[in-house]
């Protein structure tokens, strides 16, 4: 079993909010994620670090309609006022001790 | 403002060599781990290589272990990846990534910055 897990896709309408999810498996529940950014044809952007009480800290330059959150194993990323450009691919990722450091296996959101 | 600046990819034959840089600038470069992640063309992103601060611990993923070889050079701001026996699935995107701490484990082990990306591409 992966140390993260998310879903591989996901979809919400322009100006709506969609809330992505990354679950952490037993034994790794406190541990905190981060979130990152992956846009067609680019490089991927850090958005934030999410721990495991629910604070969470910023990128540089990252919008307020990003926030994390979390419940026991689960680490969230709500985008909310979705703009097209916040299509994207979002990949939860943490640190492990056989993979040192650890992607989920990615989230396609898609903006309808 | 931080900056990773990848080079060094290419086309490659399958057995072949190369040597990646990424340099880096905008932060204390001797303070924080560094990696090299990768993207195979259609997939997700996939951890290859990491070094902690001072060059004294470094990790392979399983797939390039005793091909790859991570090294840093403090004095240069500078990390290394020397792939050799390369293969047709070693074909990527070479992503450099800053680690927010000095090693992989804990509060620091999230990477905050990435670079731009260098593509290495292994057929004959």
């Amino acid at each position: 079993q992966p140390v993260v897990t998310q879903s591989p896709s996901a979809s919400a309408s322009l100006g709506a909010s969609v809330k992505l999810t990354c679950t952490l498996r037993s034994g790794h529940s406190s541990y905190a994620i981060a979130w990152h950014q992956q846009q067609p044809e680019r490089g991927p952007r850090y958005l934030m670090k999410v721990n495991s009480d629910g604070s969470h800290s910023k990128g540089d330059g990252v919008p307020d309609r990003f926030s994390g959150s979390s419940s026991g194993a689960e680490r969230y990323l709500t985008i909310s006022s979705l703009q097209s450009e916040d299509e994207a691919d979002y990949y939860c990722q943490t640190w492990g001790t056989d993979v040192r450091w650890v992607f989920g296996g990615g989230t396609k959101l898609t903006v309808l | 403002e931080v900056q990773l600046l990848e080079s060094g990819g290419g086309l490659v034959q399958p057995g072949g060599s190369l040597r990646l840089s990424c340099a880096a600038s905008g932060f204390t470069f001797s303070s924080h781990a560094m990696s090299w992640v990768r993207q195979a063309p259609g997939k997700g992103l996939e951890w290859v290589s990491g070094i902690s601060d001072s060059g004294g611990s470094t990790y392979y993923a399983n797939s390039v272990k005793g091909r790859f070889t991570i090294s840093r050079d403090n004095s240069k701001n500078t990390v290394y990846l020397q792939m050799n026996s390369l293969r047709a699935e070693d074909t990527a995107i070479y992503y450099c990534g800053k680690s927010a701490g000095r090693d992989y484990y804990g509060s620091g082990s999230h990477f905050d910055y990435w670079g731009q990306g260098t593509l290495v591409t292994v057929s004959s």
